[in-house]
C-alpha cells in the first residue's frame, strides 16, 4: 500500500469508448501528476497539478483530459483513443516542496483495441 | 530533457555488482532514486541533495556528482530481488513543481 491509489487497474477500451482513471492519494500532499510509461520506454510526464491547479500540460492530444476536483483526487478522461495509447498510466503525488520524493499508484494499464 | 541512464540493461548472478549511471544535460539540484519492479508502482531508494553527497541503505548506495551532472546507483551483492527496472529522477521548480525521470535501466539478477 503506497498511499496513492488507482483504478482501475486493467481497462480495455474500444477507439470510440469514453472511459476515465481515477487516482486517490491519503497522504496530504498538494502536487498531483500524471504519467505515461509505454513498453520499453521511460516514463513520461503528461500532466502536473500543484494546489489543485494544472500547471504543465506536456504536449499531450486533447483526447486526454485531465481533472483534479480536489488535492486528494486525480482523473483522467480518455475519448476517442488511439492503439498506440496503450500503455501503463501512473499517477503520483508529492509535497510542493524542493527535496521530496513522488509516491506512485500501481497504475492503469490500458489497452485500446 | 530527459537524464540519460546507461546501461540499459543489465543481467548480473547473485552476489555481483552493477553501476548504474544517470547523467543529466541541464544541472541537478538534487537526484532521486526509483526502483520498479514488473507489474508494480515505482519505490523510492533515495534522494541526495548535493554534489559530493554519498548515500546508501542495505548494500544499495549512490554518489552525486554535481558539476558533471551525474549520479550512480551501486549495488553491491546483487540479490534476487534487486531484479527491476531503476530511474533517476530529479524535482524541479522552473515554472511548476514536477519530477522528470530517466531513460530507466532494467536491472535482472540470476540464481
Amino acid at each position: 500500500e503506497t498511499g496513492v491509489t488507482q483504478t482501475p487497474r486493467h481497462l480495455v477500451m474500444g477507439m470510440t469508448n469514453k472511459k476515465s482513471l481515477k487516482c486517490e492519494q491519503h497522504l496530504g500532499h498538494n502536487a498531483m501528476y500524471w504519467y505515461k510509461q509505454s513498453a520499453k520506454k521511460p516514463l513520461e510526464l503528461m500532466f502536473v497539478y500543484n494546489f489543485k491547479e494544472q500547471t504543465e500540460n506536456n504536449s499531450v492530444p486533447s483526447r486526454f483530459s485531465p481533472e483534479c476536483p480536489n488535492s486528494s483526487h486525480l482523473f483522467l478522461h480518455l475519448h476517442t483513443l488511439q492503439p498506440e495509447d496503450s500503455a501503463l498510466y501512473l499517477c503520483a503525488s508529492s509535497q510542493v516542496q524542493e527535496n521530496t520524493e513522488a509516491f506512485f499508484g500501481q497504475g492503469t494499464r490500458l489497452t485500446v483495441v | 530533457q530527459q537524464p540519460v541512464q546507461s546501461p540499459q540493461a543489465v543481467i548480473l548472478r547473485e552476489g555481483e555488482d552493477a553501476v548504474i549511471n544517470c547523467s543529466s544535460s541541464k544541472a541537478l539540484y538534487s537526484v532521486h532514486w526509483y526502483r520498479q519492479k514488473h507489474g508494480e508502482a515505482p519505490v523510492f531508494l533515495m534522494i541526495l541533495l548535493k554534489g559530493g553527497e554519498q548515500k546508501g541503505h542495505d548494500k544499495i548506495s549512490a554518489s552525486f556528482n554535481e558539476k558533471k551532472q551525474q549520479s550512480s546507483l551501486y549495488l553491491t551483492a546483487s540479490q534476487l530481488s534487486y531484479s527491476g527496472t531503476y530511474f533517476c529522477g530529479t524535482g524541479t521548480t522552473s515554472g511548476t513543481y514536477k519530477y522528470i525521470f530517466g531513460t530507466g535501466t532494467r536491472l535482472k539478477v540470476l540464481a
